[in-house]
């Protein structure tokens, strides 16, 4: 089993919906959640972070957290065409500071 | 702050000859990643290092791929000697350890073909 898993996609939804990613984990004993972002022939940025359960919110994006089911999600609101890239998730086990452990990613396109 | 810089930012070899990659971290991160990114397989942690030390080397594919941290403001990569295979886009990333929040910041990657 990896360490995190995430829907390869591609995922496709229309200008103005809400787009959603999902990410499970296998490591229980882990603490942080990252979503990076990374846009064609550019390198991952971090868009958002969470470390306790439920949701958080930054502008058009919450990143939700149930630890109970090792899920990690991104929800984007009012998804534009900039919106289209691979997202990324991370995940921080509490037994190797520093270290992240990345999902595939997964791609979604924002149709106008 | 430049954030992370590598160079080069494209290479172009033939199979056989050694490459070396570059990386130079922000100030005062204490941490140092090496990752590899395909389309087949995605991003991989090649190597890390904290304050200079290497910490966990196991994804290194193979003994070709060598990488050392002479001090806390540069990393090098070298693959010796290159293959096809390892044609890849490699990024290399810096953080500064912190309890909640482990960002990494990734430098522009170098893309590297092997002909």
């Amino acid at each position: 089993q990896k360490e995190v898993e995430q829907n390869s996609g591609p995922l496709s939804v229309p200008e103005g919906a809400i787009a959603s990613l999902n990410c499970t984990y296998s490591d229980r004993g882990s603490q942080s959640f990252f979503w990076y972002r990374q846009y064609s022939g550019k390198s991952p940025e971090l868009i958002m972070f969470i470390y306790s359960n439920g949701d958080k919110e930054d502008g058009r994006f919450t990143a939700q957290l149930n630890k109970a089911s090792q899920y990690v999600s991104l929800l984007i609101r009012d998804s534009q065409p900039s919106d289209s890239a691979t997202y990324l998730c991370a995940v921080n086990r509490g037994s190797t500071l520093g270290r992240l452990y990345f999902g595939r990613g997964t791609q979604l396109t924002v149709w106008p | 702050d430049a954030g992370v810089i590598q160079s080069p930012r494209h290479e172009v070899t033939e199979m056989g000859q050694e490459v070396t990659l570059r990386c130079k971290p922000i100030s005062g991160h204490d941490y140092l990643f090496w990752y590899r990114q395909t389309m087949m397989r995605g991003l991989e942690l090649l190597i890390y290092f904290n304050n200079n030390v290497p910490i966990d080397d196991s994804g290194m594919p193979e003994d070709r791929f060598s990488a050392k941290m002479p001090n806390a403001s540069f990393s090098t990569l070298k693959i010796q000697p290159s293959e096809p295979r390892d044609s890849a886009v490699y990024f290399c990333a810096s953080s500064l350890l912190n309890i909640v929040s482990y960002e990494q910041y990734f430098g522009p990657g170098t893309r590297l073909t092997v002909t």
